[in-house]
């Protein structure tokens, strides 16, 4: 157990819709970081918060947002749902960055 | 569980065997390495890191090389067990001339133990 948690574990919707993905990190760290894996694309950064800003962005889509609040929780918001947005979505978070990353357990969305 | 990757390299070992996963990364100025697992149906988890200042740092069970001259690095298991099955990343920080400030992962290899 990594110490990092993330609800719900699975999550399946329609296209068009919008869906919340929730992170909760690991107690004492600042950093949050969101991936996207799908079968043949890896592991694929989005963003990253820390201490409730946006620090980095990666190969994240504009239908796509994320936010980090008070209390280091951080939401991804995933609209518009397409069929090709099926996969796995992880959190990770860090002390701090280019600290080691804990993974979450990951949700697993299929949008039919 | 599902498969993470279907179109992995895979490394099949014998049960009691050495493993040895390579990677070949991509930024001369990162700075920090780090190997993480994958098992079938959970998030990656952390094995080793290491920094640029060292070629070789030891855990239980596991060895990471790190060659900056050609910019490789490796992953060695002992004594490859069964639950060592799973997916390897390593990762790269890009270092700290990254703007983006990110980890990059590496596309992954499959570890197969063979009975």
């Amino acid at each position: 157990d990594s110490g990092v948690t993330q609800t719900p574990k699975h999550l399946i919707t329609a296209t068009g819709q919008r869906v919340t993905l929730r992170c909760s990190p690991r107690s004492g760290d600042l950093s949050v970081y969101w991936y996207q894996q799908s079968l043949d694309q890896g592991l694929q950064f989005l963003i990253q918060y820390y201490n409730g800003e946006e620090r980095a962005k990666g190969n994240i889509l504009e239908r796509f947002s994320a936010q980090q609040f008070p209390d280091l929780h951080s939401e991804l918001n995933l609209s518009s749902l397409e069929l090709g947005d099926s996969a796995l979505y992880f959190c990770a978070s860090s002390t701090g960055p280019w600290e080691t990353q804990y993974f979450g357990p990951g949700t697993r969305l299929l949008v039919l | 569980g599902e498969s993470v990757g279907l179109h992995l390299p895979t490394l099949s070992v014998q049960e009691g065997d050495n493993s040895i996963i390579n990677c070949a990364y991509s930024n001369s100025a990162s700075d920090y390495f780090i190997w993480y697992k994958q098992e079938s149906g959970k998030g990656p988890q952390f094995i080793i890191d290491i920094r640029s200042n060292m070629d070789k740092r030891q855990g239980q069970r596991v060895t990471v090389l790190l060659n900056k001259t050609v910019k490789h690095l490796s992953l060695q298991i002992a004594a490859t067990q069964p639950g060592d099955s799973a997916v390897y990343f390593c990762a790269e920080n890009g270092g700290y001339d990254n703007r983006d400030d990110k980890i990059i992962f590496g596309k992954g290899t499959r570890l197969h133990i063979l009975p």
